[in-house]
């Protein structure tokens, strides 16, 4: 079973530091999207791509954060200068969508935990 | 803009008696609706959607739940819990056509299963 995979599991660093996570989808899907869940809440939506075009960003992303997906495969979230409020689960998802299409089910990682120092 | 409201945050039930968890929705649009499941450790998984079809949607597991656009609900439910539901579940909206898959999650309902 070939689901969205991301790396790492788990990522421990210091304050001020930059991090990077990966996400890979599901082969065929052609959108992905990050979100980020921290304790005792929902998953918040931060980022999408179609193909390799980043479409929409939450009001979330700080201009520390920043997401890419070069060749509308795998796709990258970088965090710079992290703070402690960073600490969270980054959940990366992908689906099939079409133009006017947008109840296909999303199919979720099992995320990646940050804590910040 | 869009929104769900999961009305309790933690439910209890004993095994082999009904499951109900609550979701309330707000959409400006005709929505997608979704319940998914999060085990500990465990990515999300979707239980089951609602898209403008059959209002009494089945899913995964034995959940069923009811689209109400009179009462803005969409409630899940189960006849008999096992001690495998035990489990936190999100009531999720979809967004507005045309902006992708866009989905915005309630605050999620823990669910415990007591023998």
């Amino acid at each position: 079973d070939t689901g969205v995979s991301q790396n790492p599991r788990h990522k421990i660093t210091k304050r001020g530091q930059n991090v990077t996570f990966r996400c890979d989808p599901i082969s065929e899907h052609n959108r992905l999207y990050w979100y980020r869940q921290t304790l005792g809440q929902g998953p918040e939506f931060l980022t999408y791509f179609q193909n390799e075009a980043q479409l929409e960003k939450s009001r979330l992303l700080s201009d520390r954060f920043s997401a890419e997906r070069p060749k509308g495969s795998f796709s990258t979230l970088e965090i710079q200068r992290t703070e402690q409020g960073d600490s969270a689960m980054y959940l990366c998802a992908s689906s099939l969508g079409q133009s006017n299409h947008y109840n296909s089910p999303l199919h979720f990682g099992n995320g990646t935990r940050l804590t910040v120092t | 803009a869009q929104s769900v409201t999961q009305l309790d945050s933690h439910v209890s039930v004993s095994e082999g008696t009904p499951v109900l968890l609550r979701c309330n929705y707000s959409s400006s649009y005709s929505p997608s609706l979704f319940w998914y499941v999060q085990h500990p450790n465990k990515g999300l998984q979707l239980l089951l959607k609602y898209t403008s079809a059959a209002t009494l949607v089945k899913g995964i597991n034995g959940f069923e739940a009811e689209f109400k656009k009179s009462e803005t609900s969409f409630h899940l439910t189960k006849p008999s819990a096992h001690m495998s539901d035990a489990a936190e579940y999100f009531c999720v909206v979809s967004a507005r056509p045309g902006g992708g898959n866009k989905l915005t999650f309630g605050t999620g309902t823990q669910l415990k299963v007591e023998l």
